[in-house]
Parts: structure tokens; C-alpha cells; sequence
């Protein structure tokens, strides 16, 4: 059981939108910032989003992220098949003295 | 360009020890927080520990406490989590992560993994 919670999965036609949820609580995502990794099949994760909804340089604007008191949001715009990965909400809790992590969320691009 | 390797990973019978190492270059590595993080096969992301950018201060996961240690060494430029009684659930990749100037940053980096397997 994740302490962040995402939907299992979610999924999209090409050029689509599509948006991962991930839910906390105040000792995580309430007081700290949000980040998003990507993980496409087979490789190590990437840092997608980081602060609530800055972009790494290199990532493209069609990926967004946005925080709401306990619950953040990764947004992806014109889907593209490359986008088929496994994404993931992370932050620290402070109560834990720990990083969390969501479950994960498989994004299928149909 | 930031580079982590991770390496030391293998196969390892219940009850014993394994040192990873993760070789950071690239960056300023006496600057840095850094973590393992596992992910068991076809599971998720599990965060195991941090680490300061000074190693004055540690994190570990509840499941991992007691029996891992992560350490740095800046003249090396090398990160290490040292594993004793090993158990059949830390089978996983271990990804070493470079994070920002503290512990509560996110991870910017990932090396690409090193595979635990505890079977007899």
C-alpha cells in the first residue's frame, strides 16, 4: 500500500490529453513539492516534473504538473506512442522522515 | 554530462551481505544529496534511503532499518549501501539517484540500476 495514491492506470488516443492524479496527505504533498518520474519499459526512471510543475530542461511543455492542497496533478498533452511509460508522484514526508512514492500509473496510448 | 553506475549487485543467499556501489561523475558530488531507490520486479518505485550532501545525516525506509547503511565517500566520488540479513522481499533493482543540495529535493538523476536476487 503507497502512502501517494495514482489511479492503476489511464489511457488515451494519440494527440489526446490525459491527466494522473496522485492523492496525499498534509504530512507529504500538503507541505512539500511534488515531482514526477517517467518510466519507459525496460529503462530507469526519469525526472519529469519537479517542484509541483517545473520542466527539466530537455522536457517538452506538452507535460505539466499542478498542485492542489493534498493532491497533485501530471498533465500530458498530444499523446504520442513514445509516451507509453509508467509514471510515478513522488515528494517527502515529513512526519516519516521519508521520500514516498504513488503506486505507479501505465499510461496506454491507443 | 551526470553519470551514476551502480554496481555490486548479484545473487545472495537469505541471511547475507552485499555492498552496492554507485560511481557519481559529471557533477560536484560533495554537493549533493543522494539516494537508493528499489523497484522489485514489476512492482513500483520504492525509495530504501538518503543520504546528505556532507553524510551527517541519514534516511532509511522501516523496511530496510537496522539492517542497511548508506554511506558516501567525496574522495571517491562513490555511493554505497551496505546490506546485511537479506531477505527474499529485497529482490529488486537498486537505482542509485543523485537529488538536490538536500535530502527533501527530488531526484534529478538515476543510474540505470543494479539487480539484487536473495534466493538459496
Amino acid at each position: 500500500q503507497s502512502v501517494l495514491t495514482q489511479p492503476p492506470s489511464v489511457s488515451a488516443a494519440p494527440g489526446q490529453k490525459v491527466t494522473i492524479s496522485c492523492s496525499g496527505s498534509s504530512s507529504n504533498i500538503g507541505h512539500n513539492f511534488v515531482s514526477w518520474y517517467q518510466q519507459l519499459p525496460g529503462t530507469a526512471p526519469k525526472l519529469l516534473i519537479y517542484d509541483n510543475d517545473k520542466r527539466p530542461s530537455g522536457i517538452p511543455d506538452r507535460f505539466s504538473g499542478s498542485k492542489s492542497g493534498t493532491s497533485a496533478t501530471l498533465g500530458i498533452t498530444g499523446l504520442q506512442t513514445g509516451d507509453e511509460a509508467d509514471y510515478y508522484c513522488g515528494t517527502w514526508d515529513s512526519s516519516l522522515s521519508a521520500w514516498v512514492f504513488g503506486g505507479g500509473t501505465k499510461l496506454t496510448v491507443l | 554530462e551526470v553519470q551514476l553506475l551502480e554496481s555490486g549487485g548479484g545473487l545472495v543467499q537469505p541471511g547475507g551481505s552485499l555492498r552496492l556501489s554507485c560511481a557519481a561523475s559529471g557533477f560536484v558530488f560533495s554537493s549533493y544529496a543522494m539516494s537508493w531507490v528499489r523497484q522489485a520486479p514489476g512492482k513500483g518505485l520504492e525509495w530504501v534511503s538518503s543520504i546528505s550532501e556532507s553524510g551527517g545525516s541519514t534516511n532509511y525506509a522501516d523496511s530496510v532499518k537496522g539492517r542497511f547503511i548508506i554511506s558516501r565517500d567525496s574522495s571517491k566520488n562513490t555511493l554505497y549501501l551496505q546490506m546485511y540479513s537479506l531477505r527474499a522481499e529485497d529482490r529488486a533493482i537498486y537505482y542509485c539517484a543523485k537529488l538536490g543540495t538536500t535530502v527533501v529535493t527530488p531526484m534529478t538523476n538515476w543510474g540505470q540500476g543494479t539487480l539484487i536476487t536473495v534466493s538459496s
